[in-house]
């Protein structure tokens, strides 16, 4: 069985652009959560989605958005990229997102900001 | 605000010795708790979780940790390390009612010379 994939795995981009990050989660899970990881401020959850309904969210900015599509790939958007928000973004994957259920992470996005 | 609180940033020891890698959150309710870990170049991997039961779980790879309700603890251990353990570990605890929101400590990176 495929585990989570996320594309591109890599990607830079200049201050002040936006960026689309994509994840897909493994088969017949439909809960997608999203989390930052940088070197200051460790692993933070921005939100998650099921049922493509968003419906738990971290601490950031309005300029994190995400959505999720009926397939259950989920997709993350950044706009108007500040330097701090280079970093690996992480995507995980479970059944429901139930509080029993054990997230299942893909390689993850990293972003460099310029 | 719930924390997750990792003693050691940085553990070193030799192969063969024992380890345990501290983790206290500050949440009151129910709970349950994971260790993942981060081996160099790969992605996050589910070392053990608690869900409910015995307070004693066992994971992969001989790692065990013990819940301590009362201390609101869940350390992890391993009786004898070896070169291959070298990685970053996580405690990470998901509270009630929070779906897909896990909140990770900062992570407490393990090296161990062979």
């Amino acid at each position: 069985k495929a585990g989570v994939t996320q594309t591109p795995r890599y990607l830079i981009k200049t201050r002040g652009q936006q960026v689309t990050l994509s994840c897909s989660p493994i088969s017949g899970h439909r809960s997608v959560s999203w989390y930052q990881q940088t070197p200051g401020q460790g692993l933070q959850f921005l939100f998650e989605y099921f049922s493509e309904t968003q419906r738990n969210k971290g601490n950031f900015p309005g300029r994190f958005s995400g959505r999720q599509f009926s397939n259950s790939r989920s997709e993350m958007n950044v706009s108007t990229l500040e330097l701090g928000d280079s970093a690996l973004y992480l995507c995980a994957s479970s059944f429901s997102g139930g509080i029993v259920e054990t997230q299942y992470f893909g390689p993850g996005t990293r972003l460099l900001v310029l | 605000a719930q924390s997750v609180s990792q003693h050691n940033h940085h553990v070193i020891l030799s192969e063969a010795a024992s380890l345990e890698l501290g983790c206290n959150y500050s949440y009151g309710g129910t709970v349950n708790l994971f260790w993942y870990v981060q081996y160099p170049g790969q992605h996050l991997q589910l070392l053990l979780k608690y869900f409910s039961g015995d307070p004693l779980v066992k994971g992969i790879k001989g790692f065990e940790a013990e819940f301590i309700k009362s201390k609101f603890s869940f350390n992890l251990r391993k009786p004898s390390v070896q070169w291959s353990d070298t990685a970053e570990y996580f405690c990470a605890v998901m509270r009630g009612g929070s779906q897909g929101n896990l909140i990770f400590g900062k992570g407490t990176k393990l090296s161990v010379k062979p």
